[in-house]
């Protein structure tokens, strides 16, 4: 199993650009979801989901999208980069049930300029 | 939401046990504790979780206590590779089984 993947590892935007952070999972979990990581600060969940064709908000979802077509894969998408939006991305995921114990991708560092 | 409360930081001799607490003390009867480390910038990790009762596994132990307002999680004999930053975090089902992170404890581990 390779868990939970990210790409990119690292990316540098420009103001108003777009740009899609890819999460894969092989592990056959239901829930995943997207955290953002401020310098110095805890994770603030983005969005999450369920299961394939739902989604849900999480603490700070301004500026984001997802979309979740399949069980593997929870891509998000930023539309219109802004510099607020520099930080460091982790995807995670967990079966439904039982410990609810995530499982975190390695992250993706965004620099936003 | 219960909130968790942690000291921004801890050092911890080498081969000791490392104590860290938590205060989470508008916790609900439905709601678990959960405890992770995040090492260097990488992904946090699971470490343990519970309800109630104190529960070990092969990396630590959690006391929680009994009015479930704090809890302990205890490395055994800390390494060098223990030094991370620790969240203790609860689980509500009330909003999804969202998990809060806060910023942690920094434990450092001093040879």
């Amino acid at each position: 199993n390779a868990g939970v993947t990210q790409t990119p590892k690292f990316r540098i935007l420009k103001i108003g650009q777009s740009m899609t952070l890819q999460c894969t999972q092989d592990m056959n979990h239901n829930y995943m979801y997207w955290y953002r990581q401020d310098p110095g600060m805890g994770l603030k969940l983005i969005y999450y989901s369920v299961g394939a064709g739902i989604t849900d908000k999480g603490e700070v979802p301004n500026g984001y999208n997802v979309s979740r077509s399949t069980t593997e894969d929870f891509p998000l998408r930023l539309e219109l980069a802004a510099p607020s939006q520099t930080s460091v991305y982790f995807c995670a995921s967990h079966l439904a049930g039982g410990a609810y114990e995530q499982y975190f991708g390695p992250g993706t560092r965004l620099t936003v300029t | 939401d219960a909130k968790t409360t942690q000291p921004p930081s801890m050092d911890c001799a080498e081969g000791r046990a490392a104590n860290l607490p938590c205060n989470h003390s508008t916790i609900s009867g439905n709601e678990y504790v959960y405890w992770y480390r995040q090492i260097h910038s990488q992904g946090p990790q699971y470490i343990i979780h519970g309800l109630k009762n104190n529960e070990t596994n092969e990396m630590a132990s959690l006391i929680i206590t009994e009015d479930r307002k704090s809890s302990t999680l205890i490395l055994p004999h800390a390494t060098l590779r223990d030094t991370a930053v620790y969240y203790c975090i609860v689980r509500s089902e009330n909003t999804g089984n969202q998990f809060y992170f806060g910023t942690g404890t920094s434990l450092t581990v001093i040879p």
